[in-house]
């Protein structure tokens, strides 16, 4: 079964300093990958995503996110926090075997706490 | 270019009753998706919506049903509304049925049922 399991709840980091966000995965196809940014009482902010090619990958804000396929984890990354980075971010695969394009599994979220 | 709407972004209902939620896709998508995302959760998919038909579904109960208009829009019903059905309901679009890549979402409904 397709799922994404985010371990930390909340994450908290100082200003400045370089910040990970772990979302770890299981698809029996090739997964396709997303991060989103929430901030309180809003919809879901699309970051970066992971379809083929290079596992390095650049998205919105700075944020950047490394596949490793054998470690089946897509961890989100930023050189530098800033505090306006405080939010809910969630990590999400779509089963690239199964066609169904629609159908993306969230992780449970993590809080990312910046404080100055 | 406007994003992805929807209507109402909150709202109260009481047991029992019925609600219907709208959406309307960001310029120039035409598959429609709806996700339930519970207090503290992280959202769950309802159904997806293209040309007017219901093409893929979670694991939700006849309760919640959907329509997609001619211009793309949507509609998430739900019957009988229970407690555990507060939520935010999120709508997202995307370039057609057939894109893998992300979905672009709206500010969601709040819906409490009392």
């Amino acid at each position: 079964a397709q799922s994404v399991a985010q371990p930390e709840d909340q994450v908290n980091v100082a200003e400045g300093n370089p910040l990970t966000v772990k979302c770890t995965y299981s698809v029996s196809g090739n997964p396709y990958l997303f991060w989103y940014v929430q901030y309180p009482n809003r919809g879901l902010q699309f970051l970066l995503k992971y379809i083929t090619g290079d596992n390095l990958v650049k998205g919105s804000y700075g944020f950047e996110a490394e596949f490793n396929k054998s470690q089946t984890s897509f961890h989100l990354k930023k050189p530098s926090a800033l505090v306006s980075d405080s939010a809910l971010y969630f990590c999400a695969v779509r089963d690239g075997s199964s066609g169904n394009t629609g159908k993306l599994i969230f992780g449970q979220g993590t809080t990312l706490q910046v404080k100055p | 270019d406007a994003g992805v709407t929807q209507s109402p972004t909150h709202l109260i209902k009481t047991r029992g009753q019925q609600v219907t939620l709208r959406c309307s896709p960001k310029s120039g998508h035409d598959t429609v998706s709806w996700y339930q995302q519970a207090l503290g959760q992280g959202p769950q998919f309802i159904f997806q919506y293209y040309e007017e038909e219901e093409r893929q579904r979670g694991n939700f109960p006849d309760r919640f049903s959907g329509h997609q208009f001619p211009n793309y829009s949507s509609e998430l019903n739900v019957n009988a509304l229970l407690l555990g059905d507060s939520a935010l309901y999120l709508c997202a679009s995307s370039l057609s049925v057939l894109y893998v890549g992300e979905l672009f979402f709206g500010e969601g409904s709040r819906l409490t049922v009392l």
